[in-house]
């Protein structure tokens, strides 16, 4: 079945460096989701993208999905210490449920 | 706050036991999902449910199962449980069918011992 693979696992930045995490489907996505979640909560929806080579910026968040729709990043520009938390891809599953990468989780330290 | 409840916020029981976690989506939302996020497999999906019927299953165990209601509340029912069986467990919800699940209520964090 569809699998979605995240790297890296974990990463430990010092505010205001830059951050990415990559996302990478087995197969072809029709789409694929961005949520964060913070310590002790649950998931949030940040992002969906569709489009074969969609970029989508969130504020200080830019979001890829790439060319051949089987891979996506998700970069924050000057993190601060609100970024720290897990951030999860998501790609379609049978039916319309999905399939979540294992997360990076992010540590922000001032 | 998503809109999406879910009770109870914690459970603690034991080995073999039965629980039911029960979870209400945001107002309007007909379709609901149930995920277990553990720390070794993340988040995994278990069952989905739209206007109260069984649309899709995911990693579900024979000993867990889930319903819709009329009212689009749904329950997850587990029964028989192990220590593995420990884990958060998420609700979410979406409007429309073919919409995946977006908002995601505050889990039950369920402890086996």
């Amino acid at each position: 079945g569809q699998q979605v693979m995240q790297i890296p696992q974990y990463q430990h930045v010092q505010e205001g460096e830059d951050f990415t995490t990559y996302c990478n489907s087995s197969t072809t996505l029709s789409n694929i989701q961005w949520y964060k979640q913070r310590p002790g909560g649950h998931p949030v929806f940040l992002i969906q993208l569709v489009k074969s080579g969609e970029v989508k910026k969130q504020k200080r968040l830019t979001f890829q999905f790439g060319e051949a729709k089987k891979n996506s990043s998700l970069h924050i520009t000057a993190t601060q210490t609100t970024d720290v938390g897990t951030y999860f891809c998501a790609g379609p599953n049978s039916g319309y449920a999905l399939n979540f990468g294992k997360g990076t989780s992010l540590l922000v330290t001032p | 706050d998503s809109g999406v409840t879910q009770t109870p916020k914690h459970l603690i029981t034991a080995t073999g036991q039965r629980v039911t976690l029960r979870c209400s989506p945001r107002s309007g939302d007909l379709s609901v999902y149930w995920y277990q996020q553990s720390l070794d497999q993340g988040l995994q999906f278990l069952i989905q449910y739209y206007n109260g019927e069984e649309r899709a299953k995911g990693n579900i165990l024979e000993r867990f199962s889930a319903q819709q209601f009329p009212d689009l509340h749904s329950e997850l029912n587990l029964s028989s449980l192990e220590l593995g069986d420990s884990a958060l467990y998420f609700c979410a919800s979406s409007v429309v069918l073919g919409d995946s699940p977006k908002y995601f209520g505050p889990g039950t964090r369920l402890t086996v011992l």
